[in-house]
């Protein structure tokens, strides 16, 4: 079984669009985050939920919008997509903070 | 959050000994460190973690210093499947904080055959 699992693995859409992408993890873990690794490989935190209660938000524009329905689930929610949110979304979950981190396949997302 | 500074990238020859250099000189005590590494565009992969003693596990070793400025992770026989990026960060313990796991820009590591 996989452990964090993304979908959609590729997600190609236009401009203006608005999209999902769904993250489940079977670990039993307490926190989950979203990271974006853009063109020059930087991988960034967006937001970490912990017991579905939102804990980090870093400066992402409120087109984005996390969802946890519950704690084995986040899903990031993007609306009016724009060509700069062309990138590779990783969803990573953790027992606790600070703790090994275990990351999702990616969803290489592209607005064209 | 404390900062690591990594080189950019390195090479080493397969069946060698890769040492990858870390440095974090203003680590907290209670912060850990911690390698990933990530392959071709797949999602980041644990390594290992320590607080103040070397540990080893089945994949590489990791030395801390003992002013736990710098620390070096040792990849004992590269093999061609090793080359990939490979983070240090340094992260929080369980205290009971929230605090965000930030990668830096890692050093790109090419086993050579």
């Amino acid at each position: 079984d996989t452990a964090v699992s993304q979908t959609p693995k590729y997600l190609v859409t236009q401009m203006g669009n608005d999209k999902s992408i769904k993250c489940e993890q079977n670990l039993g873990h307490d926190t989950m985050y979203w990271y974006k690794q853009d063109s020059k490989k930087f991988l960034k935190i967006m937001f970490s939920y912990n017991n579905k209660e939102l804990i980090i938000n870093e400066t992402v524009p409120n087109r984005f919008s996390p969802k946890s329905p519950d704690k084995a689930h986040l899903n990031l929610h993007i609306n009016s997509l724009e060509l700069g949110d062309s990138a590779v979304y990783f969803c990573a979950s953790t027992l606790k903070q600070g703790t090994e981190a275990f990351f999702g396949q990616g969803t290489r997302l592209t607005v064209v | 959050d404390a900062k690591t500074t990594q080189p950019p990238s390195m090479d080493c020859a397969e069946g060698r000994a890769a040492n990858l250099p870390c440095n974090h000189s203003t680590i907290s005590g209670n912060e850990y460190v911690y390698w990933y590494r990530q392959i071709h565009s797949q999602g980041p992969q644990y390594i290992i973690h320590g607080l103040k003693n070397n540990e080893t596990n089945e994949m590489a070793s990791l030395i801390i210093t003992e002013d736990r400025k710098s620390s070096t992770l040792i990849l004992p026989h590269a093999t061609l499947r090793d080359t990939a990026v490979y983070y240090c960060i340094v992260s929080p313990d369980d205290s009971g904080g929230y605090q965000k796991v930030t990668f830096g820009t890692g050093t790109k590591l090419q086993v050579i055959p």
